[in-house]
């Protein structure tokens, strides 16, 4: 099956740029998302991107597509306290089978 | 922006009894939802796929039996853990795929997450 890694943790300073990282291994995804899940809540959308494309640019995120290396990451510039969550890149074929990665924890430092 | 939204939120049971989670897509019409769950400090797993008016497909490892799901409108899906046992205490997350055609576009939505205890 499918296979999806994250980092499990990463720690930054408020003010600080974050890099969140994501590998798979299935070729056939088309769409490529971020979600966002803080404590006791549930997903949130942050952005997406098509298989297509190698870059993405909405406001402070920026995600980064490396079809060849099957690698996927979100920078979050000028990080907040209130960008602390856990991080999950999803990956779909088109089917609506979302696969996700592990989750990555992202604890600021104010 | 569409809206999924569980009920309850939080839950907590006895060992042994049945419990109902909702899922309801509230501004728009959800051929297919899907059902998650995730473990603590883990991914989100998918549990099963709902269409409505037809039986839902379980993912490998999933017990049809344990977890019932129906989709019997457009706007609802429900998830009932019956015989509910200590180890079923997780977070169960919904989402929801609109209709082909609508202004939405086709996008899935997740729900808020509801929280079942089992003691």
């Amino acid at each position: 099956g499918e296979d999806v890694e994250q980092s499990l943790f990463l720690s930054v300073r408020e003010g600080d740029s974050s890099v969140i990282n994501c590998t798979y291994t299935d070729s056939s995804s088309t769409y490529l998302y971020w979600y966002k899940q803080e404590p006791g809540a549930g997903l949130q959308l942050l952005t997406y991107i098509f298989s297509n494309m190698d870059m993405k640019q909405d406001q402070r995120l920026t995600v980064l597509l490396n079809k060849k290396d099957k690698h996927l990451s979100l920078r979050i510039a000028d990080t907040q306290t209130g960008d602390s969550a856990i991080y999950f890149c999803a990956f779909t074929s088109g089917t609506y089978k979302y696969i996700f990665g592990t989750g990555t924890r992202l604890k600021v430092l104010a | 922006g569409a809206v999924v939204s569980q009920h309850p939120s939080r839950v907590i049971c006895k060992s042994g009894t049945s419990v109902k989670i909702e899922c309801r897509s509230l501004d728009f019409q959800a051929t297919t939802m899907f059902w998650y769950r995730q473990f603590p400090k883990k991914s989100l797993m998918l549990m099963a796929t709902s269409n409505e008016g037809s039986k839902a497909t379980y993912e490998q490892g999933v017990e049809k039996d344990k977890f019932l799901i129906n989709h019997a409108s457009l706007t609802l899906s429900t998830l009932t853990v019956t015989s509910a046992h200590p180890e079923d205490s997780s977070f169960y997350i919904c989402s929801a795929r609109d209709h082909p055609g609508q202004s939405s576009g086709n996008t899935i939505y997740f729900g808020e997450g509801s929280w079942l205890t089992v003691v």
